[in-house]
C-alpha cells in the first residue's frame, strides 16, 4: 500500500518563506507531484520530481530525497493569493496492470497567508 | 479552452436516483482518471483508463459505480442508486504517457454531486 503524510494546516506571513513537508512510503516509486488547490476548485499542477534534488520554478521550489521518502515544497515571497491547499502526490508503478502508474494523493496542507 | 472539461459542474439529486458525469480529456491524452474528493481530503482514486481499456478500479468503488471510455476519448462515470455518502466532488483528469511531460496529470474543474 501507500502512505503519504503532510501537515494539515500551516500559517505564514505575506512576503515570508514557507516549507511544506511530505513523507511517503510506497513500492515502485516513480515520481512525486505537488499540486495547488484553491477552495472549491480543481488541483493545478505545480511541480514534478523523479530524481533527488531541488527543482526551482519561479517562487516555488520542490525537493526530493528518494532514500528518505521525503519531499518539500518551498514557497518564497508569499502572496495572499498563495492561500490554498497544497497536495503532495506520489506515483508508483504497478506492473500487474500493464505498467500502470498510479498516482495517490495526500490529504493536503491548508496554507493560510496572513498580512 | 483545450483543458479537461466536465459536465455537469453541479448536480443535486434525490437519494436512490442515478447520475452520470461526462469528462472530455485534453486532446491526444491517452490516460484518463476519475477521482473523488470530499471536504478537507485529498483526491481519492476511483478508476483509470489507458485509451479505452479500464486498467484499474479502486476497491473502495462499490458495484453502484461504473465508468466507461468507449472510444478512448471522452469518459462517463455513472452512479446508480445514489446514497448521501456519495456527495462529493468528482474529478476527472488526463495525462499523456511520454517522458517529456512526466505523465503529469491535469484536472478538470470537477463535478459537484449533492445527494439529498
Amino acid at each position: 500500500g501507500q502512505n503519504i503524510d503532510q501537515p494539515t494546516e500551516m500559517t505564514a506571513t505575506e512576503g515570508a518563506i514557507v516549507q511544506i513537508n511530505c513523507t511517503y512510503q510506497t513500492s515502485g516509486f516513480n515520481g512525486l507531484f505537488w499540486y495547488q488547490q484553491h477552495a472549491g476548485e480543481a488541483p493545478t499542477f505545480l511541480s514534478y520530481n523523479v530524481l533527488d534534488g531541488l527543482e526551482e520554478k519561479g517562487r516555488f521550489s520542490s525537493f526530493l530525497s528518494r532514500s528518505k521518502g521525503y519531499s518539500y515544497l518551498l514557497l518564497k515571497e508569499l502572496q495572499m493569493k498563495d492561500s490554498a491547499s497544497y497536495l503532495c502526490a506520489v506515483r508508483s508503478l504497478n506492473m500487474n496492470s500493464g505498467g500502470y502508474q498510479k498516482v495517490t494523493f495526500g490529504t493536503g496542507t491548508k496554507l493560510q497567508v496572513i498580512p | 479552452d483545450t483543458g479537461v472539461s466536465q459536465d455537469p459542474r453541479h448536480k443535486i439529486t434525490k437519494r436512490g436516483q442515478n447520475v452520470t458525469f461526462r469528462c472530455d480529456p485534453i486532446s491526444e491524452h491517452n490516460r484518463l482518471y476519475w477521482y473523488r474528493q470530499t471536504l478537507g481530503q485529498g483526491p481519492e482514486f476511483l478508476t483509470y483508463f489507458q485509451n479505452e481499456a479500464q486498467l484499474e478500479k479502486s476497491r473502495l468503488l462499490s458495484d453502484r459505480f461504473s465508468a466507461e471510455r468507449p472510444k478512448g476519448s471522452f469518459s462517463t462515470l455513472e452512479i446508480q442508486r445514489t446514497e448521501q455518502g456519495d456527495s462529493a466532488m468528482y474529478l476527472c483528469a488526463s495525462s499523456l504517457s511520454d517522458r517529456v511531460s512526466g505523465n503529469t496529470i491535469y484536472f478538470g474543474e470537477g463535478s459537484w454531486l449533492t445527494v439529498v
